[in-house]
């Protein structure tokens, strides 16, 4: 199966600053790449796919780039409803898989 | 606004079958181009894919589960199914059921509902 690992596991952010997250797979998986976002006690959200491309409802400054094994989600002004944990996963193979997630915390 | 929501006992004896299902509102199962999913994710981990169904009944397991997983169907109540047999405390987690048009990421989740092993 292939093997999504996130960077960092833990990110420290102050409101208003740029985050850039991490995911990385262990073979190539095209654009097939989705980021979700978890808040506590609460489901993920589909925040991006295709790896670029916002999902519906969400800020635009959520953004995603990268293709083939190298992803990063950023967000470039973070607001205090974002601090939650992150999470990619690929759906170019089965089973799918998810990266363990970051967790951007206040700084 | 399509809704999926997990029903279920929230504690089962270690080697008992869990079995949780998953009811479908503003959607169809039936209308096809969807696969319907059980993910679930132990305390504090990441998630793990269960498996999926389509509307025509056919299935895939994860192979690091697949010995112990059905995933079935009823369309006439739209509602999926999971069960998993000879659990054991490593089953403990939330399970979620979720939808997913086909080749694509998912798009809705259940709530979650947590299912703890122990006797």
């Amino acid at each position: 199966e292939i093997v999504m690992t996130q960077s960092p596991a833990t990110l420290s952010v102050s409101p208003g600053e740029r985050a850039t997250l991490s995911c990385r797979a262990s073979q190539s998986v095209s654009s097939n790449l989705a980021w979700y976002q978890q808040k506590p006690g609460q489901a993920p959200r589909l925040l991006i796919y295709s790896a670029s491309t916002r999902a519906t409802g969400i800020p635009a400054r959520f953004s995603g780039s990268g293709s083939g094994t190298e992803f990063t989600l950023t967000i470039s002004s973070l607001q205090s409803e974002d601090f939650a944990v992150y999470s990619c996963q690929q759906y170019y193979d089965w089973p799918r898989t998810f990266g363990q997630g970051t967790k951007v915390g206040i700084k | 606004q399509v809704q999926l929501q997990e029903s279920g006992p929230g504690l089962v004896k270690p080697s008992q079958t869990l079995s949780l299902t998953c009811t479908v509102s503003g959607a169809s199962i039936s209308s096809g181009g969807y696969y319907w999913s059980w993910i679930r994710q132990h305390p504090g981990k990441g998630l793990e894919w269960i498996g999926y169904i389509l509307y025509s009944g056919s299935t895939y397991y994860n192979p690091s589960l697949k010995s112990r997983v059905t995933i079935s169907v009823d369309t006439s109540k739209n509602q999926f199914s999971l069960k998993l047999s000879s659990v054991t405390a490593a089953d403990t987690a939330v399970y979620y059921c979720a939808r997913g048009p086909w080749g694509a990421a998912i798009d809705y989740w259940g709530q979650g509902t947590l299912v703890t092993v122990s006797s």
